[in-house]
């Protein structure tokens, strides 16, 4: 299947900075990217939908000033973390869909955010 | 809105035990359903997934699922569990339409004991 790949893995960072986090498509272009954060034990919950070359669409209660997502190219989206606090601490994952096979999901290893 | 119900959230089996994940949705129209596995320490994979046609659907390592649309099920089913199915396991589904946005149910985590 696709490959979608995350980085970093795994970040600590303190209270207050920003932290960015890839999410690349390898060897498909994703025309859409899904950003999703899951806490331990729970369910993933989707934070926003990008679409290559326009403004990202978030979820009830997800702040998109605090989660910057940018969606510059078909096989790069980044989110941004800014002014990360211990309550962000959680493991975000991406997804990425392009246009075969029509509606398959990749995943991303997720990356797990600690904010000390 | 669309939702997923997972019934179980913690099972625990033998090996060679039988399997059956429940997973119910609410949606206003034609879905795709999804199952997928994330063992522990690794990303998500697809078991299965059903967009239309026969709804039982086959997925891989033996895992198999039935699309019941009068009772809006989903559910997961294998008849014979491995210590290394141990993992979580989630129902997801999307609106046919959309161009991807799932929603997941909340998960369940399969222990099997060796």
């Amino acid at each position: 299947g696709a490959v979608v790949s995350q980085h970093p893995s795994w970040v600590i960072c303190k209270s207050g900075t920003s932290v960015k986090i890839e999410c690349r498509s390898l060897d498909f272009q994703a025309t859409t990217m899904f950003w999703y954060r899951q806490f331990p034990k729970q369910s993933l919950m989707l934070m926003a939908t990008s679409n290559e070359g326009s403004k990202a669409t978030y979820e009830q209660g997800v702040e998109k000033d605090k989660f910057l997502i940018n969606h510059a190219s078909l096989t790069l989206s980044t989110l941004t973390v800014t002014s990360a606090h211990p309550e962000d601490s959680s493991f975000y994952i991406c997804s990425a869909s392009g246009l075969a096979p029509a509606g398959e999901l990749f995943f991303g290893e997720g990356s797990r955010l600690t904010v000390l | 809105a669309q939702s997923v119900s997972q019934h179980n959230h913690h099972v625990i089996l033998s090996e060679a035990a039988s399997l059956e994940l429940g997973c119910n949705y609410s949606y206003g129209g034609t879905v795709n359903l999804f199952w997928y596995v994330q063992y522990p320490g690794q990303h998500l994979q697809l078991l299965l997934k059903y967009f239309s046609g026969d709804p039982l659907v086959k997925g891989i390592k033996g895992f198999e699922a039935e699309f019941i649309k009068s009772k809006f099920s989903f559910n997961l089913r294998k008849p014979s569990v491995q210590w290394s199915d141990t993992a979580e396991y989630f129902c997801a589904v999307k609106g046919s339409s959309n161009t991807g946005k799932l929603i997941f149910g909340q998960g369940t985590t399969l222990q099997v004991k060796p």
